[in-house]
């Protein structure tokens, strides 16, 4: 059964520092693994899909990577902003034919003016 | 649509009685997936659809949690005899295709049994 485990579950930072979210995963046969960002009392935003064979992408200020053989992914978040606050999920996708994402537990993230 | 939306966004319930959850996906996904948010057990799978088939149904808490999906787009997830242990957030995603396009989720409906 898959496992995914997010470390930190919580997170505060001065303005402006750069952060990295780690995500870790204990099958690395994945399809593809992805970020999202979830607000209070909101749903949950997409931010960056890697697929199996990538071992990174990048959306702005964001990038993600994936190294699949050791089961680990990073969100590197770049100049931080107090917008960023929110919680941080990763998330990963299964086998062809076993498409449901399985989450972490997430980050807290807070951002301090 | 622009997005995927749920419907309705709170609901409150007693004990015992039947609920109906409704998905809207967005235009042209096939693919729909259906997740439960709880405070003690954090983000988990429940079914997922290709079309109206579902291929998956292994997240189903129980015989009392139903779904269906009509036309290969709206799905309605329904609760029959409501338990306490079923308050959660509901929260409905859809992706283009299967097989590891990105997943776009709703607002979610907010369930609390009472």
């Amino acid at each position: 059964k898959q496992e995914v485990t997010q470390i930190p579950a919580a997170l505060s930072v001065p303005e402006g520092e750069n952060l990295v979210l780690n995500c870790s995963f204990t099958d690395s046969a994945i399809y593809n693994l992805q970020w999202f960002r979830q607000d209070p009392g909101k749903g949950l935003t997409s931010l960056l899909l890697i697929q199996s064979s990538q071992r990174e992408q990048t959306s702005g200020r964001l990038n993600a990577s994936l190294d699949k053989s050791s089961g680990r992914s990073t969100l590197y978040i770049a100049a931080s902003q107090p917008g960023d606050s929110a919680t941080y999920l990763c998330a990963v996708g299964g086998s062809f034919g076993n498409e449901k994402l399985t989450f972490g537990t997430g980050t807290r993230l807070t951002i301090i003016p | 649509g622009a997005g995927v939306s749920q419907s309705p966004s709170n609901k409150v319930t007693e004990k015992g009685k039947d609920v109906e959850l409704r998905c809207d996906p967005i235009s042209g996904h096939t693919a729909l997936y259906w997740y439960r948010q709880s405070l003690g057990q954090g983000l988990e799978f429940l079914i997922y659809f290709q079309g109206n088939s579902a291929p998956d149904k292994s997240g189903l808490p129980s015989d009392r949690f139903s779904a269906e999906r009509t036309g290969g787009s709206v799905s309605t997830l329904t609760i029959q005899r409501t338990q306490q242990e079923d308050s959660a957030v509901y929260l409905c995603a859809s992706s283009l295709d299967p097989g590891g396009y990105e997943q776009y989720f709703g607002p979610g409906t907010r369930l609390t049994v009472t």
